[in-house]
């Protein structure tokens, strides 16, 4: 069974950072990437950004290029996603999904539970 | 404001067919056939639902099934069942831009 299993919430305070982990199981994760969005409370799904693996590279969505980074450790089967300088408008469940490694768009598939991160002073 | 645009909210009675619609640019879903749908309850993680245009992932009902015609694509869910009261979200492959989603429809079952 696949699974992604991401790390608890977090409250952070304005101008901090938060990283998020995101655990693989149930299938080789050298073969699949991983992607990262977000959902503000009672809005919509917006993309963050892709992480491949098996090149430790990945493609961040233009308005975040300054603030977030996408790593990926495969000694762990992990992907994690840092955001810095967070703002209150930052406050979302961030949510990570398996992707392909060549394929942006393809799918997403499955997605982890989601981990809320709270920005306030 | 999304990039892609649909409904805000789509009703129907068990057993009737809804569709909902998802209209990008010719940057977006007119370029690509990389257009997914997924479903969300509440409190819940997005689940796959259709991916490019009109591909059914294992385990999705035959009920859902997916297509495009230039610059909008299309969620169709035939036989309306209960469970299927959800948010709906498309999302497509942008180009430049990376991936693109709609706004969300709320799907609500009469």
């Amino acid at each position: 069974q696949v699974l992604l299993e991401q790390s608890g919430a977090e409250v952070k305070k304005p101008g901090a950072s938060v990283r998020v982990s995101c655990k693989a199981s149930g299938y080789t994760f050298n073969t699949y990437g991983i992607s990262w969005a977000r959902q503000a409370p009672g809005q919509g799904l917006e993309w963050l950004g892709w992480a491949i693996p098996y090149s430790g590279t990945s493609d961040i969505a233009q308005r975040f290029q300054a603030r977030v980074t996408l790593t990926t450790d495969t000694s762990t089967n992990t992907a994690y996603m840092e955001l810095r300088n967070l703002r209150s408008d930052d406050t979302a469940v961030y949510f990570c999904a398996r992707s392909t490694t060549n394929c942006l768009g393809c799918w997403f598939d499955p997605w982890g539970q989601g981990t809320l991160v709270t920005v306030s002073s | 404001q999304s990039a892609l645009t649909q409904p805000a909210s789509v009703s129907g009675s068990p057993g009737q067919p809804i569709t909902i619609s998802c209209t990008g640019t010719s940057s977006d879903v007119g370029s690509y056939n990389l257009v997914s749908w997924y479903q969300q309850h509440p409190g819940k993680a997005p689940r796959l639902m259709i991916h490019e245009v009109n591909m059914r992932p294992s385990g999705i009902s035959y009920r859902f099934s997916g297509s495009k015609s230039g610059n909008t694509a299309s969620l169709t869910i035939s036989g309306l069942q209960a469970e299927d009261e959800a948010d709906y979200y498309c999302t497509s492959f942008a180009g430049s831009r990376g991936l693109v989603f709609g706004g969300g429809t709320k799907l609500t079952v009469l």
